[in-house]
C-alpha cells in the first residue's frame, strides 16, 4: 500500500505556542489530503479536507483560523495549531487520497500532541 | 454515508480465523464498503475495501452478503498483531475529494488471545 508519514510523531509545548505538522505522501501523489484528530478512547473525527493548491475544507465546529492548513505540493500538507490550549491536546492524523482512479485513503502513523 | 454496526468486541484465538461482522443495512448501490484497522497508537491501515462482490487480498478476505445489507470481514489465520479495533465503513462512489471522506464509528476492538 501507499505510504504517508507524519512529522514529529510526538510534541509538546506550551499554552499559547502554534505548532506545526507535517503530512508528507511518501510515493504517490495526494490530490487530496484529510486531517482527522482522536481523543483518548474516542474514533477518528474528521477537521478537514484540503485539495492541492486550493483553500481547505473545513467540517462544522471546526475553526479553520485555529487549525491553519496549507496543501502547497502533491506531497506535503501542514496542520498549524494556532495558540494552542490544553484541550486542543490530542492524537492528529493525516490521510492522503491518490490521484484519479485510486478511491483509497491511506493513513500517516499520527502526532501526538501534548499542550501544557 | 449509511451509518454501520458493529460489535464493540470480539476475542479470537491465535492462528484460528477471526471473523468481524458488520452490518449496513441502509448502503446504496453506489457507495463502498472499506474496512480499516487501527492499532493502538497508530495511524488507521486500510485492509481492503469492496462494492458487490467478494474480495481477497494477502491480509484479508471481505465477503459481502448478496443484498449488500451486511459485510464479513475475516482474517484466516489471526496473530497476537492483528489485535486492533477494525472500523467498517461505507463510502459513497463519487468524484471530487471531499466526497471521498470517511466517516468512523467505534469499530471492533479485536483481541487475539495466545
Amino acid at each position: 500500500g501507499a505510504v504517508v508519514s507524519q512529522h514529529p510523531s510526538r510534541v509538546i509545548c506550551k499554552s499559547g505556542t502554534s505548532v506545526k505538522i507535517e503530512c508528507r505522501s511518501l510515493d504517490f501523489q495526494a490530490t487530496t489530503m484529510f486531517w482527522y484528530r482522536q481523543f483518548p478512547k474516542k474514533s477518528l473525527m474528521l477537521m478537514a479536507t484540503s485539495n492541492e493548491g486550493s483553500k481547505a475544507t473545513y467540517e462544522q465546529g471546526v475553526e479553520k483560523d485555529k487549525f491553519l492548513i496549507n496543501h502547497a505540493s502533491l506531497t506535503l500538507s501542514t496542520l498549524t495549531v494556532t495558540s494552542a490550549h490544553p484541550e486542543d491536546s490530542s492524537f492528529y492524523i493525516c490521510s492522503g487520497l491518490g490521484l484519479v482512479g485510486t478511491d483509497t485513503q491511506y493513513f500517516g502513523p499520527g502526532t501526538r500532541l501534548t499542550v501544557l | 454515508d449509511a451509518k454501520t454496526t458493529q460489535p464493540p468486541s470480539m476475542d479470537c484465538a491465535e492462528g484460528r480465523a477471526a471473523n468481524l461482522p458488520c452490518n449496513h443495512s441502509t448502503i446504496s448501490g453506489n457507495e463502498y464498503v472499506y474496512w480499516y484497522r487501527q492499532i493502538h497508537s497508530q495511524g488507521p491501515q486500510y485492509i481492503i475495501h469492496g462494492l458487490k462482490n467478494n474480495e481477497t487480498n494477502e491480509m484479508a478476505s471481505l465477503i459481502i452478503t448478496e443484498d449488500r445489507k451486511s459485510s464479513t470481514l475475516i482474517l484466516p489465520h489471526a496473530t497476537l498483531r492483528d489485535t486492533a479495533v477494525y472500523y467498517c465503513i461505507v463510502r459513497v462512489v463519487h468524484s471530487g475529494g471531499s466526497n471521498y471522506k470517511l466517516t468512523f464509528g467505534k469499530g471492533t476492538l479485536l483481541t487475539v488471545n495466545p
